[in-house]
């Protein structure tokens, strides 16, 4: 099946840094790719996603880039705050007859004040 | 309000004694799925339900049953409960298939002594 990997799994940075969080997958087949990020002690939330058809997608100070080729794609945040504090989730879709969406083990983000 | 409502939202209960976490959207939804949130791991299926009367399973079913018997609820049943199935629980649903964006409840941490 599809497995996911994600780094690092710990990241610590200044306000006002940025941030960049790597996955890579298994399945060229995978066409899907969101991030969510999950506060202490609250649900995931979707952030920012993206499709195999496009290579970058940004919303405001968060962007996403696809490389399909290498099967790898990146969360990239931009002039970090300290409520980005959270943990990441990276996640791919094989839609190939298993409809399972398989994520990453998760990057908790310290924005340090 | 649109959400995906899980209960309890805490539980402890002991080896072998059955129980059932709900899970109900109110959103037509017609995907719904359950994961297991341990540190380290992520976020893993264990079940998913791509609509009325099917449902498959996920990374992880072994210990767990689902029923989809109407839209907007999916229960996750734990028939003999062992320690090792300690963990935060989450239920999530989405339009269509996992390629939609995912709608988390807030979780159920479960505690197996």
């Amino acid at each position: 099946g599809e497995n996911v990997e994600q780094h690092p799994s710990t990241l610590s940075v200044q306000e006002g840094d940025s941030a960049v969080i790597k996955c890579t997958y298994s399945d060229s087949a995978s066409n899907y790719f969101p991030w969510y990020k999950q506060e202490l002690g609250k649900r995931p939330q979707l952030i920012i996603d993206i499709r195999s058809n496009v290579g970058e997608k940004k919303d405001q100070r968060i962007a996403v880039t696809l490389n399909k080729t290498a099967k790898h794609f990146s969360l990239h945040i931009t002039e970090t705050q300290p409520e980005d504090s959270a943990v990441y989730f990276c996640a791919a879709i094989m839609d190939t007859g298993r409809r399972a969406l398989t994520f990453g083990s998760g990057t908790r983000l310290q924005v340090q004040p | 309000e649109a959400q995906v409502t899980q209960n309890p939202r805490y539980l402890i209960t002991v080896t072998g004694k059955k129980l059932t976490v709900t899970c109900s959207q109110n959103m037509n939804h017609e995907y719904m799925s359950w994961y297991r949130q341990d540190p380290g791991l992520g976020l893993r299926q264990i079940y998913y339900s791509m609509n009325v009367e099917v449902t498959d399973k996920g990374d992880v079913p072994e210990g767990y049953k689902v029923s989809r018997k109407e839209k907007r609820n999916f229960p996750l049943i734990l028939e003999s409960p062992s320690p090792n199935q300690t963990s935060l629980y989450f239920c999530a649903s989405s339009l269509r298939t996992g390629s939609s964006p995912l709608h988390f409840g807030n979780g159920t941490r479960l505690t197996v002594t």
